[in-house]
């Protein structure tokens, strides 16, 4: 398919434990966006990514979460130390253009994350 | 504090007929919104857009209307159909600002038959 790819698609993590999401991006894509959604509300963003290039990390709630992407295509968001209000559905897009461009941005299906 | 708002929690509309649904922003240096239509277990499909350069855009059976001077937007849904029934978000970005978008929380549509 030419969507963007998430996985997994759902995470079950104890507390303390580390996990790792991973994003497929459409191919060709300049940018690359994580929200996250908790329930009941919008999707809110945490990170942009323009090629490999980290431009955007102001909406990372905490130093535990952690992202990248080393060769401007997939890209995976990391949280260590999982608490339970880490708990929500972590979306991924991306666009074709980069900064200053109308854009639309293609959504991935999620990775729904529970933390016990 | 929200900046973008959508006030409705849910809609209900009878097949056939108009839905809309409004929204609201408070950043003024918003200048592309989006609509995106969410499907339980799925992500947001991209709908509809506008620039702030328009008033104006229609595809099919959606429209969508900015009015910047009351920072209010607005998607029609013409005619409604069963198949509609999904949440819509509202979204906005500012481009000058990396484009990352802001969400309001959602309405749910339900089209009934």
């Amino acid at each position: 398919g030419a969507g963007v790819s998430q996985s997994p698609r759902y995470k079950v993590a104890k507390r303390g434990q580390d996990v790792a999401l991973r994003c497929d991006p459409i191919s060709g894509h300049v940018s690359l966006f994580w929200y996250q959604q908790a329930l009941g509300q919008g999707p809110e963003f945490l990170t942009y990514f323009q090629n490999e290039a980290q431009l955007d990390k102001s909406g990372l709630p905490s130093d535990r979460f952690f992202a990248e992407r080393p060769e401007g295509s997939v890209s995976t968001l990391k949280i260590q130390r999982t608490q339970k209000e880490d708990s929500a559905v972590y979306l991924c897009a991306s666009s074709r253009g980069g900064t200053n461009s109308y854009n639309e941005q293609f959504f991935g299906p999620g990775t729904r994350l529970t933390v016990l | 504090d929200q900046q973008v708002k959508q006030n409705s929690p849910s809609l209900s509309v009878q097949e056939g007929r108009i839905s809309i649904l409004n929204c609201d922003y408070t950043n003024s240096m918003f200048d592309y919104f989006l609509w995106y239509k969410k499907y339980p277990a799925e992500g947001p499909t991209f709908l509809i857009s506008i620039s702030s350069i328009k008033d104006k855009n229609e595809d099919g059976r959606f429209t969508v209307f900015l009015n910047k001077s009351a920072k209010h937007l607005s998607l029609h849904i013409v005619p409604s159909q069963p198949g509609d029934s999904a949440v819509y978000f509202c979204a906005a970005s500012a481009t000058a600002r990396g484009n990352k978008l802001v969400f309001g929380a959602g309405t749910i549509l339900r089209v009934k038959s």
